[in-house]
């Protein structure tokens, strides 16, 4: 089973600031991995596929990078609605795993 | 309007089993892989099985497979999840999704005695 490890698991951040967040695989998932934002009592939210893929509708401040086992999330500049928990997930191999996530809260 | 919805969740008793339902209306699943994730409480994401299109391929994790049956009635637009013996380490929210795009609100299962 591929193991994503992201980091930090917080992120302390106020709007208008650039969040990073992390993820690593414990082995290469060449591109097969997204990224999905989840709010309280909400379903998740694909933002990113393929590493680097926009997903429909989502705004140009997220952007995604990376490949083989290092993986990065970007949100540019926070608004407010951005904070949440994001999850990386590979679709390399199966079984298909989720990173145990990253919290971006209001500093 | 896109929706995804799902239902059958319950409180059963440790060994008990459930059939979740997931129905999709102003969506298409015929030419989709589908999938159901959960989500204990205050945990993350677990991806639970995947079925294909047309249900050629059929994956599980580990922790289900043996005891979750995944199906899916194209013409119904609907995706089931049989879930038997169950634990109470299988309590959480269940989610389907559709190539990762869209996700229902998602169904509760307590599993306690």
């Amino acid at each position: 089973e591929i193991v994503l490890t992201q980091s930090p698991a917080t992120l302390s951040l106020s709007p208008g600031e650039r969040a990073t967040l992390s993820c690593r695989a414990s082995q290469s998932v060449t591109s097969y991995l997204a990224w999905y934002q989840q709010k309280p009592g909400q379903a998740p939210r694909l933002l990113i596929s393929d590493a680097s893929n926009r997903a429909t509708d989502i705004p140009a401040r997220f952007s995604g990078s990376g490949s083989g086992t290092d993986f990065t999330l970007t949100i540019s500049s926070l608004e407010p609605e951005d904070f949440a928990v994001y999850y990386c997930q590979q679709r390399s191999r199966w079984p298909l795993t989720f990173g145990g996530g990253t919290k971006v809260e209001i500093k | 309007e896109v929706q995804l919805v799902e239902s059958g969740g319950g409180l059963v008793q440790p060994g008990e089993s459930l059939r979740l339902s997931c129905v999709g209306s102003g969506i298409t699943f015929d030419d989709y892989g589908m999938n159901w994730v959960r989500q204990a409480p205050g945990k993350g994401l677990e991806w639970v099985a995947h079925i294909s299109a047309t249900s050629s391929t059929i994956q599980y994790a580990d922790s289900v497979k043996g005891r979750f049956t995944i199906s899916r009635d194209n013409a119904k637009n609907s995706l089931f999840l049989q879930l038997n013996s169950l634990t109470a380490e299988d309590t959480a929210v269940y989610y389907c999704a559709r190539d990762w795009n869209y996700w229902g609100q998602g169904t509760l299962v307590i599993v306690s005695s």
